[in-house]
């Protein structure tokens, strides 16, 4: 049974560009999470995606947005690239039902490097 | 709002010690807590959480962990630290109704022969 699948696992992007990061959930996870997580910090939460929606967002900037496919797979767009956008993007499934008990199952990240 | 502060950066252990990882959250109501560990490349696993009950949690990989709401602490413990537990690890809090995770900013963990 597959895990939390994200591609690419490394990205190295110039100031300015857009990148677009991907997401597969876990076999029956139906909601997508997504985490920038910065060189020696915790990761911090950027938005859920469930039902092809945007749930909830973290304090981000607009220039991250999102989008939830029909088959819950997930994908990350972030514009006009900043140096400070480099991060190990974090993409985390789980399953709505099992909402209370945060059974998220992690991907391994993309790590994006923005020069 | 919720946050979470691990005062050590980094722990060095000898194996066979013992290791104990300190968290300490800030949250109005009872948090829901978790820790996570990170290896080199790879995401993160769970090791345990605590909702309700018994503040005394067991994990997976021999760790526990205890909630001490007096003191807003949710320590991370294990008895004898193997090589294999160098890695970075996460305390984590969220809320009952919510959605997201927020992180403490970790502590890196190096096991000495």
């Amino acid at each position: 049974d597959a895990g939390v699948t994200q591609s690419p696992t490394h990205l190295i992007k110039t100031r300015g560009q857009q990148v677009t990061l991907r997401c597969s959930p876990k076999s029956g996870h139906d909601t997508v999470s997504w985490y920038q997580q910065a060189l020696g910090q915790g990761p911090q939460f950027i938005f859920q995606y469930y039902e092809e929606e945007e749930r909830q967002r973290g304090n981000f900037p607009d220039r991250f947005s999102g989008h939830q496919f029909p088959n819950y797979s997930s994908e990350l767009n972030v514009n006009a690239l900043l140096l400070g956008d480099s991060a190990l993007y974090l993409c985390a499934s789980s399953l709505e039902s099992d909402r209370p008990n945060y059974g998220y199952t992690f991907g391994s990240g993309t790590r994006l490097t923005v020069v | 709002a919720q946050s979470v502060t691990q005062p050590d950066i980094h722990i060095t252990v000898s194996e066979g010690a013992s290791l104990e990882l300190r968290c300490n959250y800030s949250y109005g109501a009872t948090p829901y807590l978790f820790w996570y560990v990170q290896s080199p490349g790879q995401g993160l696993q769970l090791l345990l959480k605590y909702f309700s009950g018994d503040t005394l949690v067991q994990g997976i990989k021999g760790f526990e962990a205890e909630f001490k709401r007096s003191q807003s602490s949710f320590n991370l413990r294990k008895p004898s630290v193997h090589w294999s537990d160098a890695a970075e690890y996460f305390c984590a809090v969220a809320t009952a109704a919510g959605n997201k995770l927020t992180f403490g900013g970790g502590t890196r963990v190096l096991v000495k022969p």
